[in-house]
């Protein structure tokens, strides 16, 4: 099993969909948590960080649930731009630092 | 100010031979990691280099090493390349290194892509 899984899709939604991704991490030990995006034969750029309060940045929202292991990235409104492939990120800080990628979830906003 | 840089940006190599890949991180940065991403995958943490010592290791074999100078660049070296190390490696920066628990933002450079033939 994966440390961290996600839904790897594809997502085919169009413009002005909502569209909802989800991530699971298996170590309980994990203490900071992510989304970064990545489009097509680029590097990874932060989208967001994810709180333990839950976070909203425009048209974005991301929530943890610490006691489920379960974190997940919700994008109202889509815009052609959105489409990209969508990375959960935990970190776990235990004897040194680790930051454990998913293999993502790509989407495609169609017009 | 310019980010993260990568270099070579392509590389080809033939099984057997040993790679070294160059990374410098964004200044004033002293956090450098190593990752690499196969096709169709999320990038596989290697290594973390904080103040030239390394802070973080991943699963990955010997044949892998890195070090950090004192300008805070960083070398990946690859010996005895074989064909599955053919990826996508990616170089990161942060300010301070990612075992203190805060949310520290990962820069990640445009990456060298290895192949091996």
């Amino acid at each position: 099993r994966k440390e961290v899984e996600q839904d790897p899709g594809p997502f085919n939604v169009p413009e002005g969909a909502t569209v909802a991704f989800n991530c699971t991490y298996s170590n309980s030990a994990s203490q900071s948590f992510f989304w970064y995006r990545q489009d097509c034969r680029k590097e990874p750029k932060l989208l967001m960080s994810v709180y333990s309060s839950g976070n909203e940045d425009g048209r974005f929202t991301a929530q943890l649930n610490r006691a489920s292991q379960y974190i997940s990235l919700l994008i109202r409104d889509s815009k052609l731009s959105d489409s990209a492939t969508y990375l959960c990120v935990v970190n776990t800080y235990t004897n040194a630092g680790k930051s454990t990628f998913g293999d993502g979830t790509t989407l495609t906003v169609k017009p | 100010d310019a980010g993260v840089t990568q270099s070579p940006t392509h590389l080809i190599k033939t099984r057997g031979q040993h790679v070294t890949l160059r990374c410098s991180p964004i200044s004033g940065h002293k956090s450098v990691s190593w990752y690499q991403q196969v096709l169709g995958q999320g990038p596989q943490f290697i290594f973390q280099y904080y103040e030239k010592e390394e802070r973080g290791r991943g699963n990955f074999p010997d044949r892998f090493s890195a070090r950090q100078f004192p300008n805070y660049s960083s070398e990946l070296n690859v010996n005895a390349l074989l064909l599955g190390d053919s990826a996508l490696y990616l170089c990161a920066s942060s300010s301070p290194p990612m075992d203190r628990g805060d949310y520290n933002e990962q820069f990640f450079g445009p990456g060298t892509r290895l192949t091996v033939l």
